[in-house]
């Protein structure tokens, strides 16, 4: 069975920083593509990043761009998000998801809260 | 990245039909082959409902279907059950390695 438990999130403060963790296991972690979702409270669901299966290629949403880092560590089966200059608006909980087929996500963690507020 | 439209709202009687539409451009939705559907109950994490258009998943009953025309995705779902209540949002692949989703739509089985 596919899992993925997502790790990580919190209180911080604007401009701080978090890392958040995403533990993979029932299927081959290293052979997958694998995205960042968020979505604020009473909000919507909004793509943040991707990332290849070799971590070489990695793209984000203008909204984060240059802020957030996604990585993975395929020997540990983890997706890692660093997430810097975190503002208000990024308070959101946080999904990680695996691309089945590619292009779309086809299973999902259950979501770790991250809080930026002072 | 502008997020692709969707009725804030659909409804239905059981066992009626309804279909869910997701508008977008010609640099997401009309020029890519890759649009999904997901279904969100409130606090629980999103489900894959159609893939590509209009694949459907193992596990994921025929009453749900996917299609599109030009730059406008739907999804229909046929035979209306008090448990497809819940919230649904598209998402189409972007170029170059981004996705965008809709800003989803709540349906309400009456």
């Amino acid at each position: 069975e596919v899992q993925l438990v997502e790790s990580g999130g919190g209180l911080v403060q604007p401009g701080g920083s978090l890392r958040l963790s995403c533990a993979a296991s029932g299927f081959t972690f290293s052979s997958y593509w694998m995205h960042w979702v968020r979505q604020a409270p009473g909000k919507g669901l909004v793509w943040v990043s991707h990332i290849n299966s070799d971590g070489s290629s990695t793209h984000f949403a203008d909204s984060v761009k240059g802020r957030f880092t996604i990585s993975r560590d395929n020997a540990k089966n983890t997706l890692f998000l660093q997430m810097n200059s975190l503002r208000a608006e990024d308070t959101a909980v946080y999904y990680c998801a695996r691309a089945g087929g590619y292009y779309s996500l086809d299973s999902w963690g259950q979501g770790t809260l991250v809080t930026v507020s002072s | 990245q502008s997020a692709l439209t969707q009725p804030r709202s659909v409804s239905g009687s059981p066992g009626q039909s309804v279909t869910i539409s997701c508008t977008g451009t010609s640099s997401d939705v009309g020029g890519y082959n890759y649009v999904s559907w997901y279904q969100q109950y409130s606090g629980i994490a999103p489900k894959l409902m159609i893939s590509d258009v209009s694949q459907r998943p193992s596990g994921v009953p025929d009453r749900f279907s996917g299609s599109k025309s030009g730059n406008t995705a739907s999804l229909t779902i046929s035979g209306l059950q008090a448990e497809d209540e819940a919230d649904y949002y598209c998402c189409s692949y972007a170029g170059s390695y981004t996705w965008v989703f809709g800003g989803g739509t709540k349906l309400t089985v009456l």
